[in-house]
C-alpha cells in the first residue's frame, strides 16, 4: 500500500536530548512537509522540501533540524535547543509543491520529554 | 500574510442533526481550500477540497463545503451526523503555503 509511515509513533525523551522522528513516503512525492501539533493550535509548519538535498524553514524552525537525502525519507530531528519540544508531531508529503495537489499525512510521532 | 479562523473551538451536537463547520480566510489571491478531519491520536484525512468552478463541492462521508468570496468563508456541512463523525475538524488554505485553522472539535450525543 502506498503511504507515509512515521516512527515511532510514541517518543520519550529526557531533557538535554536529542531526538530524531522518522518519515518515509513510498508516493513518489517531491514536497514533504513537517508540522508541529498543540492542542488548540492547529498545526504549525517546522520545515519544509520541495525536492531532495533542498529544504525551507517554516513558522517554527527553530531548535529543529532536517535533512533530504533521498527522496522518501525526511528525518526531523528535536534538539536540545527547543524549549518546548512536546508535541504531537505529523509528517505529510504531496506531488509537488506549487501543485494543487493535497497533502496526505503521516498518523504521527507524540513526543513527550520528561 | 494567510490566515484561516475557525470561530468554534468546540461544537457538541446530537445524532441526526444537521452541522455546520464555520472557516474564514484571509488570502489576497484566488485561494486553494481544503477541510480535513482528525480522529484523536491520528494524522489528518481529506475530506474535500476547493480549487476552482463550482463553489458548492462534495467530499467524503457525506460533507460538503461552500465557497463564498464576498464572505471570506469556506464553511463545511453535513445534513446529519453520525456517531463516528466525531472529531477534530482543520480548514487549511494553500497560498505560499499550507496555513491551518486553530480546529473545531465535535462532539456527537447519542
Amino acid at each position: 500500500d502506498g503511504g507515509i509511515t512515521q516512527s515511532p509513533k510514541y517518543l520519550f525523551r529526557k531533557e538535554g536530548q536529542n531526538v530524531t522522528l522518522s518519515c518515509e513516503q513510498n508516493l513518489n512525492h517531491d514536497a514533504m512537509y513537517w508540522y508541529r501539533q498543540d492542542p488548540g493550535q492547529g498545526l504549525r509548519l517546522i520545515y519544509y522540501s520541495q525536492i531532495v538535498n533542498d529544504f525551507q524553514k517554516g513558522d517554527i524552525a527553530e531548535g529543529y533540524s532536517v535533512s533530504r537525502e533521498k527522496k522518501e525519507s525526511f528525518p526531523l530531528t528535536v534538539t536540545s535547543a527547543q524549549k518546548n519540544p512536546t508535541a504531537f508531531y505529523l509528517c505529510a508529503s504531496r506531488t509537488r509543491a506549487g501543485s494543487t495537489d493535497t497533502q496526505y499525512f503521516g498518523p504521527g510521532t507524540r513526543l513527550t520529554v520528561l | 500574510a494567510q490566515s484561516v479562523t475557525q470561530p468554534d473551538i468546540h461544537i457538541t451536537v446530537s445524532e441526526g442533526a444537521s452541522l455546520e463547520l464555520r472557516c474564514n480566510y484571509s488570502y489576497g489571491a484566488t485561494p486553494y481550500l481544503f477541510w480535513y478531519v482528525q480522529s484523536p491520536g491520528q494524522g489528518l484525512q481529506l475530506l474535500l477540497k476547493y480549487f476552482s468552478g463550482d463553489t458548492l463541492v462534495q467530499g467524503i462521508k457525506g460533507f460538503e463545503a461552500e465557497f463564498k468570496r464576498s464572505q471570506s468563508s469556506f464553511n463545511l456541512r453535513k445534513p446529519s451526523v453520525h456517531w463516528s463523525d466525531a472529531a477534530e475538524y482543520f480548514c487549511a488554505v494553500y497560498g505560499q503555503n499550507f496555513v491551518f485553522g486553530p480546529g473545531t472539535r465535535l462532539s456527537v450525543l447519542p
